[in-house]
């Protein structure tokens, strides 16, 4: 079984610069989430879809980041414009059910520079 | 406010030491726990859950954890460390909220 695949691996970008980065989860799991893991700290959700449906972006800083997952399989992160705190590896989960009954599979990250 | 407290940063154990690492969650209602392991270049992966029944919870690699509801802890213990368990260690709880909050994880270095 494919696992979930992330794109690109690594980004290096200026700030004020955007960036998008792509994910296609396992095949059948409607449940998708990014997550943010900055250097020393654990994960920390910044979206989760249930389909092509938003379940909770509390934690998303809209101002300039934007997801998206139209046909409710594959997702873009974007991040416009991009500042230094935003340095981080950027990790896309999913999970057949809802993390609240299953595991969540992940990703190997995107880790993004921002200088 | 809800959180999830690990309370190692850094362990560093010789081969054949036990391990306990601490998980604390501040989280008042119904809790799944769960604990992740990321090897050097790899992602993350499941190491073990609690969803309920038996507070004791076995999972891959002989490691183990007890989830004790009084304490709002879920340490996970291996009697036996080796070398190829060098690896970060995360604490995961799903709330009501049906999202997954993550502790800031525990680096474990074991030293053949």
């Amino acid at each position: 079984e494919a696992g979930v695949a992330q794109s690109p691996r690594y980004k290096i970008i200026e700030k004020r610069q955007s960036v998008a980065f792509w994910c296609n989860p396992i095949s059948g799991h409607a449940t998708l989430y990014w997550y943010q893991q900055i250097l020393g700290q654990g994960p920390k959700l910044l979206i989760q879809f249930q389909n092509n449906g938003v379940v909770d972006d509390s934690q998303l800083p809209k101002d300039r980041f934007s997801a998206e997952r139209l046909k409710g399989v594959d997702s873009t992160l974007k991040i416009q414009p991009a500042k230094l705190e935003d340095s981080a590896v950027y990790l896309c989960a999913s999970s057949f059910t809802g993390g609240n009954t299953g595991e969540l599979f992940f990703g190997e990250g995107s880790r993004l520079t921002v200088l | 406010a809800q959180s999830v407290s690990q309370h190692n940063h850094h362990v560093i154990l010789s081969e054949a030491a036990s391990l306990e690492l601490g998980c604390n969650y501040s989280y008042g209602g119904t809790v799944n726990l769960f604990w992740y392991v990321q090897y050097p270049g790899q992602h993350l992966q499941l190491l073990l859950k609690y969803f309920s029944g038996d507070p004791l919870v076995k999972g891959i690699k002989g490691f183990e954890a007890e989830f004790i509801k009084s304490k709002f802890s879920f340490n996970l213990r291996k009697p036996s460390v080796q070398w190829s368990d060098t690896a970060e260690y995360f604490c995961a709880v799903i709330t009501n909220n049906n999202d997954m909050r993550f502790g800031a994880g525990t680096r474990l270095t074991v030293k053949p």
